[in-house]
């Protein structure tokens, strides 16, 4: 089965601090990884999407790595701030269709 | 742009009741998606649509659920007779339509539902 795993479901830091979240997934390496914000009360937001041939793609204070032979996704957040805090998603596509498999999602909290 | 909308944002029933779970997409999107969220098994894919056509129900849980997209800006999704474990948060998504992965998704802001 096509399986994605974060490996924390929480991580307290201090502001200014780097945040780093990580994602590992199973069996055959999909071709994209996805990550998402998500606020208590909310729906996912879309942050980034990362392709297997990028091994790093930055936007703004966020950068994401794919690493095909760790198979593993970090997704990094530089000087946090409070604002900051909230649960973040990761997905793979599936094996084919448009459908993705999200894991359980590490929640982030960042204090002042 | 408007996003995802979902109606209704909250929904309480007994059980035994029908539940509809209503979804208007994003304009222009031609793929939609049904997830259910819990904290014990997180963010789980139910059914997708392309093109108004269901492509993948392996997620719905039983016969007891069903979905339905009738034309390009609506859809439902029914629980009938609910159960309390059917009480979780219902999140409709919508996206182009593409492979791998390579399309973001956009959700509404979900439906949270509690069966008693």
């Amino acid at each position: 089965s096509q399986k994605i795993e974060q490996n924390s479901e929480a991580l307290n830091i201090q502001e200014g601090k780097t945040a780093t979240l990580t994602c590992n997934y199973t069996n055959y390496s999909p071709a994209y990884l996805q990550w998402y914000r998500q606020d208590p009360g909310r729906g996912p937001v879309f942050l980034l999407l990362i392709r297997e041939n990028e091994k790093e793609k930055r936007k703004e204070r966020l950068k994401v790595t794919f690493d095909t032979t760790l198979k593993q996704s970090l997704f990094h957040i530089t000087a946090s701030q409070p604002a900051d805090s909230a649960t973040y998603l990761c997905a793979r596509g599936s094996q084919a269709g448009t459908a993705l498999i999200f894991g359980k999602g590490t929640t982030l909290s960042v204090s002042s | 742009d408007a996003g995802v909308i979902q109606s209704p944002r909250h929904e309480v029933t007994e059980m035994g009741q029908e539940v509809t779970l209503r979804c208007k997409p994003i304009s222009g999107h031609n793929s939609l998606f049904w997830y259910r969220q819990t904290m014990m098994r997180g963010l789980e894919l139910l059914i997708y649509f392309n093109n108004n056509v269901p492509i993948d129900d392996s997620g719905m849980p039983e016969d007891r659920f069903s979905a339905k997209m009738p034309n390009a800006s609506f859809s439902t999704l029914k629980i009938q007779p609910s159960e309390p474990r059917d009480s979780a948060v219902y999140f409709c998504a919508s996206s182009f339509s593409g492979t791998g992965g390579n399309q973001p998704q956009h959700f509404g802001d979900g439906t949270r539902l509690s069966i008693l």
